[in-house]
C-alpha cells in the first residue's frame, strides 16, 4: 500500500520570505500523481498544484512550484513571497495512475505567516 | 457551477442515534468517496463508489454504510454513532478514469458524537 509522509507538523515563514514544505512518498508504481491541497480555516479543500509522475519537469502555479524527486520519492512544495492568504494547513497526496481515484493523504503541515 | 454539496456542515449527536450525511454533485462524476479527517493523521478513505450500485470499502470503513441508488448522491450512514467517530468528513467526487480527473471536495462537515 502506498504511504505519504509529512515530517513538519507546523511550518511559519515572514510575509514575503520563501518556504518549502516537505512531502514523501512510498510506492512500488511507476505511474501516478502527487498533488498539494491547501485548506484554509474556512476547511475547503483547494487543489494548489499537481504533477504526473512521468513528467520530469517540475510543475509551478504562479508562487507555488514543486520539487520532484522521483527516484528519492519526494515531493516538496516551495511558495515564493509568501502572503497572509497563504496561511492554511496544506496535505500532501498521491493517486495512482491506475485502478480507483484513491487519494493517499499525508498528515498535514500547517503554516503560519508572520507579518 | 460544479460542487459538491454536503449538508449539514456541523452536527452534534448522541451515541447511538442514527444519521446520515448527504452528498451530492452536478458534475456528472462516476468515481465518489468519503474521508475523515483526524489530526495527525490527515485524510482517509471511508468508503468510494465506482458507479451505481457499486461501493467498496476503503482503509476506515468499519462503523460506516454508505449507498449510490443515484449517480449525484453518495450518502455516509452512521448506523449507531459512537465518540471516535467524533472528526471531519468530506465528500468528494472525480471522473472515473483520464488523465486529470481533479477530485472535487465537499465543504466538510464536523460531527460530534457525545
Amino acid at each position: 500500500a502506498q504511504t505519504v509522509t509529512q515530517s513538519q507538523p507546523e511550518m511559519s515563514v515572514q510575509e514575503a520570505e520563501t518556504v518549502t514544505l516537505s512531502c514523501t512518498y512510498d510506492t512500488s508504481e511507476s505511474d501516478y500523481y502527487l498533488f498539494w491541497y491547501k485548506q484554509p480555516p474556512s476547511r475547503q479543500m483547494i487543489l494548489v498544484i499537481r504533477q504526473e509522475a512521468y513528467k520530469q519537469q517540475n510543475a509551478t502555479e504562479n508562487r507555488f512550484s514543486v520539487n520532484f524527486q522521483k527516484a528519492a520519492k519526494s515531493f516538496s512544495l516551495k511558495i515564493s513571497d509568501s502572503q497572509l492568504g497563504d496561511a492554511a494547513m496544506y496535505f500532501c497526496a498521491y493517486r495512482s495512475a491506475q485502478g480507483a481515484q484513491k487519494l493517499v493523504f499525508g498528515q498535514g503541515t500547517r503554516l503560519t505567516i508572520n507579518p | 457551477e460544479a460542487q459538491v454539496t454536503q449538508n449539514p456542515r456541523y452536527l452534534i449527536t448522541v451515541t447511538g442515534k442514527k444519521l446520515t450525511v448527504t452528498c451530492s454533485q452536478n458534475m456528472n462524476h462516476e468515481y465518489m468517496s468519503w474521508y475523515r479527517q483526524d489530526p495527525g493523521l490527515g485524510l482517509r478513505q471511508i468508503y468510494y463508489s465506482m458507479n451505481v450500485e457499486v461501493t467498496d470499502k476503503g482503509d476506515v470503513p468499519e462503523g460506516y454504510k454508505v449507498s449510490r441508488k443515484e449517480k449525484r448522491n453518495f450518502p455516509l450512514i452512521l448506523e449507531s454513532p459512537s465518540p471516535n467517530q467524533t472528526s471531519l468528513y468530506f465528500c468528494a467526487s472525480s471522473r472515473r478514469t483520464g488523465l486529470n480527473t481533479e477530485a472535487f471536495f465537499g465543504q466538510g462537515t464536523r460531527l460530534t458524537v457525545v
